[in-house]
Order: C-alpha cells, then sequence, then structure tokens
C-alpha cells in the first residue's frame, strides 16, 4: 500500500518558470489537500478538494492552481514561480475529514525558486 | 476563525523523564484535535486525535494527550521519553460545524530528548 505519493521530492525552478507537482493515493479517500511549511510558520492550507470535481480555497492560495480529476490525483501547479514560493509542499489526504479522520501525508517536495 | 498555538519553540528533556509539548486552540464550539510528528526529512505523521468522549486519549509510541475544555488546551504527554522521540510536533484543530475541510496547524515545537 503506497498511500500517498508525490513527486519530485526536490526541484529548482527559475523565477517565471510554472510546475505541476504531483500528488497520488491509492486509498479511495475522498479528501485531499496541499500545505505548504515554512521555519515558525508550521503549515499553511493551500487548497483542498473534498472530492473529484470540488476544490476550494485554503489560507494561502494565491499563485497556485489545483484541479480534480480523479478520486487518486491532485496535482498543484505553480503559474508564475517567485521566490516567495520556495518552501517544503506536502499533500494530505484523508476519509470525510467531517467524521474526525487523522491525514495522511506524503513525504514532500522541497520546492527553491531562484 | 480557528486558530492553534503552540507557545514553545524548543523543549528539552533528559531520557527517561517525563515529556509535556504545549497546545492551546481557539475554535467556536467543540473541536476536533490532532498531534502529528515529523522526522528529519519525512513528511508529518499521525500520533493521535480527540474527537468526543474520554478527556485523556492514546496514542501511537506510548504518547497521550488530554483535552481541557475551559482551557481550551490540547497537551501531548509522554511518561518517559526516549532520545529517539526528537522531532517536531504538530498539533492542529478542525472545527467539524464549518464542515470540518480546514485543518490549522500550529508552528511546532521541536522536542530534543538529551541521553
Amino acid at each position: 500500500n503506497a498511500g500517498v505519493t508525490q513527486t519530485p521530492k526536490f526541484q529548482v525552478l527559475k523565477t517565471g518558470q510554472s510546475m505541476t507537482l504531483q500528488c497520488a493515493q491509492d486509498m479511495n479517500h475522498e479528501y485531499m489537500s496541499w500545505y505548504r511549511q515554512d521555519p515558525g510558520m508550521g503549515l499553511r492550507l493551500i487548497h483542498y478538494s473534498v472530492g473529484a470535481g470540488i476544490t476550494d480555497q485554503g489560507e494561502v492560495p494565491n499563485g497556485y492552481n489545483v484541479s480534480r480529476s480523479t478520486t487518486e490525483d491532485f496535482p498543484l501547479r505553480l503559474l508564475s514561480a517567485a521566490p516567495s514560493q520556495t518552501s517544503v509542499y506536502f499533500c494530505a489526504s484523508s476519509y470525510a475529514p467531517d467524521t474526525g479522520h487523522g491525514y495522511t501525508f506524503g513525504s514532500g517536495t522541497r520546492l527553491t525558486v531562484v | 476563525a480557528q486558530s492553534v498555538a503552540q507557545p514553545e519553540d524548543q523543549v528539552n528533556v533528559a531520557e527517561g523523564n517525563p515529556l509535556t509539548v504545549k497546545c492551546t486552540y481557539s475554535v467556536s464550539g467543540n473541536p476536533y484535535l490532532f498531534w502529528y510528528v515529523q522526522y528529519p526529512n519525512r513528511g508529518l505523521q499521525f500520533l493521535l486525535k480527540y474527537i468526543t468522549g474520554d478527556n485523556l486519549v492514546k496514542g501511537s509510541y506510548g504518547f497521550e494527550a488530554e483535552f481541557n475544555k475551559s482551557q481550551t488546551s490540547f497537551h501531548l504527554k509522554k511518561p518517559s521519553a526516549l532520545v529517539s522521540d526528537s522531532a517536531l510536533y504538530f498539533c492542529a484543530v478542525r472545527d467539524p460545524n464549518t464542515g470540518g475541510f480546514k485543518t490549522i496547524f500550529g508552528a511546532g515545537t521541536r522536542l530534543f530528548v538529551k541521553a
């Protein structure tokens, strides 16, 4: 059981470039989300999805897009990378969160924008 | 709006001593509360949760947490710390009254257990 798989693990981008961070889960979880982790700030929610075709914004959505065409996949797109987007990105999934399930996290993508 | 605070950036304890990592929260109604642990260069791992019922909840690796509604706290505890417990610990809160779709994390507390 792979759990939550994130690719790539590391990425360096130049300012203005675009890229997609991939996230896939094989647990049939309805809920998926993207967080960024910055020193001293914990994890901040970027976008989330409660099922295929349904997405919504979190705390820090600017500069990022998401889509959820299947239950398994939830890619995060950086439209025009900026140095402020240098961070570690985590994808997380769970069964319906209103029932109190904890999250399963991926191993993260470390992104550097130069 | 919901929020969570971890007042200590770092906690230092000696191996074999009890440890406490503090967490306070702010949310309307009855919250769902969680603790996660992160080891170096890894994703977060779920430790335990409080949804309802007994105020003392037990989780993985011998950890437990006590929910205190009057003090709006959810402190993580372990009776006897191990060197291998050294990691970054995150408290998180979820408001089920708003659908529970946004889990808010604290800034994290780094735990150092000295041999």
